[in-house]
């Protein structure tokens, strides 16, 4: 079975710091994927990164970089000098070889305080 | 750029009636799902639909629950006879290859379900 922990439930930094949520799974596949949304208060699901398991080589995207460890099933995303516009909640997903569905951790919100 | 749209944005309906949720995925698409997160919590997949068929399905896609692809640009989500319960945002999603190999799901804005 699949499942993501996202132990997180609610973080808060001063506009500027930066944060890292933390995300960690649990799979027996060894083909899998792992993602990361973003989901404003708007309401939508904004994808933000896929990486798939057999590449362990960390992304860094502007201000967002993901450290990706199969040592300890963790795929962490940290937001360097955190903006306001960066207040939402994070989901972390999996989803592995075969199937279609991606299975969601619940979510860390995000406050970045002015 | 191209994306996905779902109507309404909210719907609010009575316990027992039926809801048809819409959904227009991208043009190029072939593979289209629903999910859905209850306020507050984890989004949660429902069912993946390919070819005219449902190719996947969660626990929580009982039968009261179908989908459909009425002509060449709609894809429906139907609650037959909505329950408390099924309060929750519903978001559509498609991607041109099926599952996740190689392509993103691109998801729709979500419709919000009440259910008095």
């Amino acid at each position: 079975a699949q499942k993501v922990t996202q132990a997180q439930t609610e973080i808060s930094v001063v506009e500027k710091e930066d944060v890292t949520l933390d995300c960690v799974y649990e799979t027996r596949d060894t083909t899998y994927y792992l993602f990361w949304y973003k989901q404003p208060p708007s309401g939508e699901l904004v994808f933000l990164i896929r990486r798939n398991s057999f590449d362990e080589q960390n992304e860094i995207s502007g201000r967002y970089s993901w450290n990706f460890q199969k040592s300890t099933s963790s795929f962490n995303f940290t937001i360097t000098a955190s903006q306001v516009v960066d207040s939402a909640v994070y989901f972390c997903a999996l989803s592995v070889t075969g199937a279609n569905n991606l299975f969601f951790g619940t979510g860390t919100r995000l406050t970045v305080i002015p | 750029e191209p994306e996905v749209t779902q109507t309404p944005s909210h719907q609010v309906t009575q316990m027992g009636q039926e809801v048809i949720l819409r959904c227009v995925p991208i043009s190029n698409h072939l593979y289209f799902y629903w999910y859905r997160q209850i306020l507050g919590q984890k989004v949660e997949f429902l069912v993946s639909f390919y070819n005219n068929e449902i190719s996947e399905k969660s626990e929580i896609f009982d039968d009261q629950f179908s989908v459909e692809r009425p002509d060449g640009s709609n894809f429906t989500l139907k609650i037959r006879s909505t329950k408390l319960e099924d309060s929750a945002m519903y978001f559509c999603a498609s991607s041109e290859l099926p599952g996740v190999r190689d392509n993103e799901q691109f998801f729709g804005p979500g419709t919000r379900l009440t259910v008095l």
